[in-house]
């Protein structure tokens, strides 16, 4: 398994601002993972952060509201940027470690409030 | 779109066992069935997963039909501390696989009562 930890745990911003989650893995992992859970749904997936290379979003995200930075094997970091109420949620990193099989762990996310 | 369907909640008393079913009709012969709970806006936290055999840990045990078109997540001894959303989700065990990626459903919410 492998221990992740995120910054801010929590966070109430104003809107128009921009917020930068950063995210710890106490191991070196090639794929990291940032996702969404908006207030009472389900996770959605909103970006691939490979070590080296661009993150891959998904449909639905852009890197210029979301941008996303992959320095090394154990870190990577979230913007949210101009925000607004609607981007009130928890955003999770989660990574991918292997094994027999590859395996996700999470994050215990960071909750996020724009007023 | 998840492609698996649970029921959207359940109830087990304490110290019984409960059984979260799962439905993968559609599942391919490289996926393999993951199963992961989230208490109450924490993080997602990973159970078990297996492709055909049943497997077992120390949280839970996975039994796997043997057509793998369904299958039961079993907590041996539910607590309070089990209440929470549980996913299944189907995806390739490895991340170079076509369908590497996980997909959340609305999972089953699991209550526990004394």
């Amino acid at each position: 398994s492998a221990v992740i930890s995120q910054k801010p745990s929590r966070d109430i911003c104003q809107r128009g601002t921009s917020l930068t989650i950063q995210c710890q893995v106490d191991s070196q992992v090639t794929m990291m993972f940032w996702y969404r859970q908006q207030p009472g749904q389900s996770l959605t997936l909103i970006a691939t952060a490979n070590q080296g290379s661009e993150a891959t979003y998904e449909s639905g995200f852009v890197i210029d509201k979301f941008p996303i930075s992959r320095p090394n094997l154990t870190f990577s970091t979230l913007t949210v940027s101009n925000m607004s109420p609607e981007d009130s949620s928890i955003y999770l990193c989660s990574v991918e470690t292997g094994g027999y099989t590859d395996t996700q762990y999470f994050g215990p996310g960071t909750r996020l409030t724009v007023l | 779109d998840a492609k698996t369907t649970q029921p959207p909640s359940m109830d087990c008393a304490e110290g019984r066992a409960a059984n979260l079913p799962c439905n993968h009709s559609t599942i391919s012969g490289n996926e393999y069935v993951y199963w992961y709970r989230q208490i109450h806006s924490q993080g997602p936290q990973y159970i078990i997963h297996g492709l055909k055999n049943n497997e077992t840990n120390e949280m839970a045990s996975l039994i796997i039909t043997e057509d793998r078109k369904s299958s039961t997540l079993i907590l041996p001894h539910a607590t309070l501390r089990d209440t929470a959303v549980y996913y299944c989700i189907v995806r390739d065990g490895y991340s170079g696989g076509s369908n590497y990626k996980l997909t959340f459903g609305k999972g089953t919410l699991l209550t526990v009562n004394p």
